[in-house]
């Protein structure tokens, strides 16, 4: 069954240094999505993804932010200048049908970022 | 804001069935009721979903109250890997929004 991978699995940074989580969505979706969820606390939304351009972005996705889809298989998430409380787990999904509300977003299994 | 409301936590015996409820008072017409579930250590996985007519896949089934302000997922018959957070969002755009969930623990 197809599945969204991302990597890596735990990433250690320093405040203030730049970080690229990496995805690759599911083959022939054409929707992808960022959220996060800190340790202990609710899945949050980040970012939709479509067509090469942000369909959606939740407070959260400031200028520090920004998303990316380099070639035709990876999406990433760039946090410019890491602070303290980008330490969380970070999530990209994908769907095949965007925002049908029968749609269906396949979850990958996170990126722990933790920075020091 | 989630805009749903489940209990935050539930226990089930192995084997048995499992009813997690959700209030939805505020619900739309036009959104849909998508469960997920997260296990531990995992990323948020699709259950089932629905819009006014109950619904039945190889995972669980759906009751959705005829107002449709109140749904319940359904699992028929709980394993320990069913063990998780069980969260129930009211669907009609692109973002899923979560709320706290409900932490279904299955006794052996």
């Amino acid at each position: 069954e197809p599945e969204v991978t991302q990597t890596p699995s735990h990433q250690v940074t320093q405040m203030g240094q730049e970080v690229i989580l990496r995805c690759v969505p599911i083959s022939n979706h054409l929707y992808f999505y960022w959220y996060r969820q800190i340790l202990g606390q609710k899945v949050e939304f980040l970012v939709s993804f479509y067509n090469n351009e942000i369909s959606e972005k939740s407070e959260i996705f400031d200028d520090q932010f920004s998303v990316e889809r380099p070639d035709g298989s990876n999406f990433t998430l760039k946090i410019r200048s890491t602070k303290l409380e980008d330490s969380a787990m970070y999530f990209c999904a994908s769907s095949a049908a965007g925002g049908a509300s029968t749609d269906t977003q396949y979850f990958g299994p996170g990126t722990r970022l933790t920075v020091l | 804001d989630a805009k749903t409301t489940q209990p935050n936590s539930m226990e089930s015996n192995e084997e048995e069935p499992v009813h997690l409820p959700c209030n939805h008072s505020t619900i739309s017409g036009t959104d849909y009721i998508h469960w997920y579930r997260q296990l531990p250590s995992q990323g948020p996985e699709y259950v089932i979903h629905g819009l006014t007519s109950n619904v039945n896949n190889r995972m669980a089934s759906l009751a959705i109250a005829e107002d449709r302000k109140s749904s319940t997922l359904i699992l028929h018959r709980a394993t320990l890997r069913d063990a998780a957070v069980y969260y129930c969002i009211r669907f009609g755009n692109e973002k899923l929004t979560f709320g706290t969930g409900t932490r279904l623990t299955i006794i052996p």
